[in-house]
């Protein structure tokens, strides 16, 4: 058990609509990192938050976008879900931003049909 | 090139032999190193990670770094059945989260 915690488990949702997926850190990490896993493939950097700032972005377009809040606890919103957004959102602690020693929630699993 | 590239597997081991698991990266500038395990179902957990080109020992795992030719390897000594799993390589480029993993290596350790 890592102390990070994600919800939902699973979720199931339609082209179009949108999602908000959430996390509670591990207690005393400040850093919050959001990963896509696609089947398969290993996970793909989203997004960064520190201190409540995005804090580094990878190749994702804006209609992902996140928000970290005063408990360090954070959120992961997607528009306009595509079915290529099928996959498995995993969010990661950490105790410094420049740490890569991520502690890992167990994911929430998205289908968008 | 992928950024991080691993051999996809299935690597397949008897109980007890060691398990060699290779991973090459594209960034020449790349800072830090790091396997990770992963169950099938489950998210990733940190095995191990290595900054400095050499050998890292931590119980039955040896990680080995070698920047000039941009290779790291993870060995696993006395595998065991519990090891059976995917092993993700990332690289950390930057110093921060950004983490670029590989699409992990399946071992499977066989009784």
């Amino acid at each position: 058990e890592t102390g990070v915690t994600q919800s939902p488990t699973h979720l199931i949702k339609t082209r179009g609509q949108q999602v908000t997926l959430r996390c509670s850190s591990q207690s005393g990490h400040n850093t919050v990192s959001w990963y896509q896993q696609a089947l398969g493939q290993g996970p793909q950097f989203i997004f960064q938050y520190y201190r409540e700032e995005e804090n580094g972005r990878g190749n994702f377009p804006p209609r992902f976008s996140g928000l970290q809040f005063p408990n360090y606890s954070s959120e992961l919103n997607v528009n306009a879900l595509e079915l290529d957004d099928s996959a498995l959102y995993l969010c990661a602690s950490s105790l410094v931003v420049e740490d890569g020693e991520l502690f890992f929630g167990e994911g929430s699993r998205l289908t968008v049909l | 090139q992928k950024e991080v590239e691993q051999n996809s597997g299935p690597l397949s081991v008897p109980e007890g032999a060691i398990a060699s698991l290779n991973c090459t990266y594209s960034d020449r500038g790349s800072q830090s190193f790091f396997w990770y395990r992963q169950y099938s179902g489950k998210s990733p957990e940190l095995i191990m990670f290595i900054y400095s080109n050499g050998d890292k020992e931590d119980g039955r795992f040896t990680a080995q770094l070698n920047k000039a030719s941009q290779y790291v390897s993870l060995l696993i000594r006395d595998s065991q059945p519990s090891d059976s799993a995917t092993y993700l390589c990332a690289v950390n480029k930057y110093n921060n989260n950004d983490m670029r993993f590989g699409a992990g290596t399946r071992l499977t350790v066989k009784p």
